[in-house]
């Protein structure tokens, strides 16, 4: 079985500073892992995946997120945040050969402030 | 083109009520997912398909949920005799083929509350 964990529920921050979201995973078996934004009132899109290869992962709107199989962590970051950016995030995982089922983490609502 | 859409958006029920949800697809899309999402949380998978076939559905949380994709295209989640802890928005998403690397699309939802 797999589970995520998301430390953070809330993360204030103020507009062009940088942001570090914690995701953590537990598995028995291999994984993808992902993460997703949720804007209000939308639906959930990725913002980048990690496959194989290199351990850093660039998505859209400049996030990135790097990989660490040691820690069996996937925290994602971005350098300069800006108002827009103000929206739930989630970290996910899915075990290879088991169809896409994603396990999801609890969130964390990134608030950014002028 | 057009994304995963679902219907209602909306749907307020009765306690004992049976509700049916519509998931619209992207076209050409072989995966179809089921989520649930309650107030505060991440999304909790309940059931797959592959083309018509339900693969997975170990995530239903009882037999009172049941989701059907008869031609490989629209899905259709209904739960039956709702309760008010089935009160969460589901989420549908779809993936171009049958692979866990794949990106799953995701619809708006619909926000289901039983009174």
């Amino acid at each position: 079985a797999q589970s995520v964990t998301q430390l953070d529920s809330q993360v204030p921050v103020f507009e062009e500073a940088p942001v570090e979201l914690r995701c953590n995973y537990s598995s028995s078996v291999s994984v993808y892992l992902f993460w997703y934004v949720q804007y209000p009132n939308q639906g959930l899109q990725l913002l980048l995946k990690y496959l194989s290869g290199s351990t850093l992962v660039k998505g859209i709107n400049g996030f990135e997120a790097e990989f660490n199989k040691s820690q069996t962590s996937f925290h994602l970051r971005k350098p300069s945040v800006h108002i827009s950016d103000t929206a739930e995030y989630f970290c996910a995982v899915s075990a290879y050969n088991q169809g896409g089922k994603l396990i999801f983490g609890q969130g964390t609502e990134l608030s950014v402030k002028p | 083109g057009a994304g995963v859409s679902q219907s209602p958006r909306y749907k307020v029920a009765k306690r004992g009520q049976d509700v049916a949800l519509r998931c619209d697809p992207i076209s050409g899309h072989v995966s179809l997912f089921w989520y649930q999402q309650a107030l505060g949380q991440g999304p909790e998978f309940l059931t797959y398909f592959q083309n018509e076939a339900q693969l997975d559905k170990s995530g239903l949380p009882s037999d009172r949920f049941f989701a059907e994709r008869p031609e490989g295209s629209v899905s259709t989640l209904k739960i039956q005799r709702t309760q008010q802890e089935d009160s969460a928005v589901y989420l549908c998403a779809s993936s171009l083929r049958r692979a866990s690397q794949e990106t799953q699309y995701f619809g708006p939802g619909t926000r289901l509350l039983v009174l």
